[in-house]
């Protein structure tokens, strides 16, 4: 089983920042990942998909890049509806979800 | 517009079993290979099975082996997931998805 190591769990950032996610696959994925924002109450969103590719509806400042087993996601420009929880998925080998980073307003 | 729209849900004992549903429209359901996904209360998202297009194969996730099953009806555009044994920790919302679309999700509670 491919396992997924995201970090940090928890992110505090100002309105205006740039924030980054990392995840790390326990092997190569071969870019099978994507990125889902979930705000609570409401299930997953799809933000990027094959690492880098944005979904339709996914504003230009959320960017993914990476390859082999390491991955990083970003926000350029955190606006205050961007405040939720963040999770990376492999996708090469059935699905794995990373742990999940939570966004706060500093 | 895509939607998957989740049912069956609810409180249920230990040891139990439950059926959700999930119904597909907006997209060719037959095409796309669908899973189940749940999230206990505050905790992160979890895969717990997929089933290929035409329900050819199955996965699990290793603590829901021999106790779920995922299946589907292409004509009726419908998931399911048959879940017998259930315990405490199988508690959580519980979506289903296809890759890029996902459910509202619905509630499981297993509790005496």
């Amino acid at each position: 089983d491919i396992q997924m190591t995201q970090s940090p769990p928890s992110l505090s950032a100002s309105l205006g920042d740039k924030v980054t996610i990392t995840c790390q696959a326990s092997q190569n994925i071969n870019k099978y990942i994507a990125w889902y924002q979930q705000k609570p109450g409401k299930a997953p969103r799809q933000l990027i998909r094959y690492t880098s590719t944005l979904v339709s509806g996914t504003p230009s400042r959320f960017s993914g890049s990476g390859s082999g087993r390491d991955y990083s996601f970003s926000i350029s420009n955190v606006e205050s509806e961007d405040i939720a929880s963040y999770y990376c998925l492999q996708y090469d080998n059935l699905w794995t979800f990373g742990g999940g980073t939570k966004l706060e307003l500093k | 517009e895509v939607q998957l729209v989740e049912s069956g849900g609810g409180l249920v004992q230990p040891g139990r079993s439950l059926k959700l549903s999930c119904a597909a429209s907006g997209f060719t359901f037959s095409d796309y290979n669908m899973a189940w996904v749940r999230q206990a209360p505050k905790k992160g998202l979890e895969w717990v099975a997929t089933i290929i297009y035409d329900g050819s194969r199955t996965y699990y996730r290793d603590s829901v082996k021999g106790r779920f099953t995922i299946s589907r009806d292409n004509a009726k555009s419908t998931l399911y997931l048959q879940m017998d044994s259930l315990r405490s920790e199988d508690t959580a919302t519980y979506y289903c998805a296809t890759h890029g679309d996902w459910g509202q999700g619905v509630m499981v509670t297993v509790s005496s």
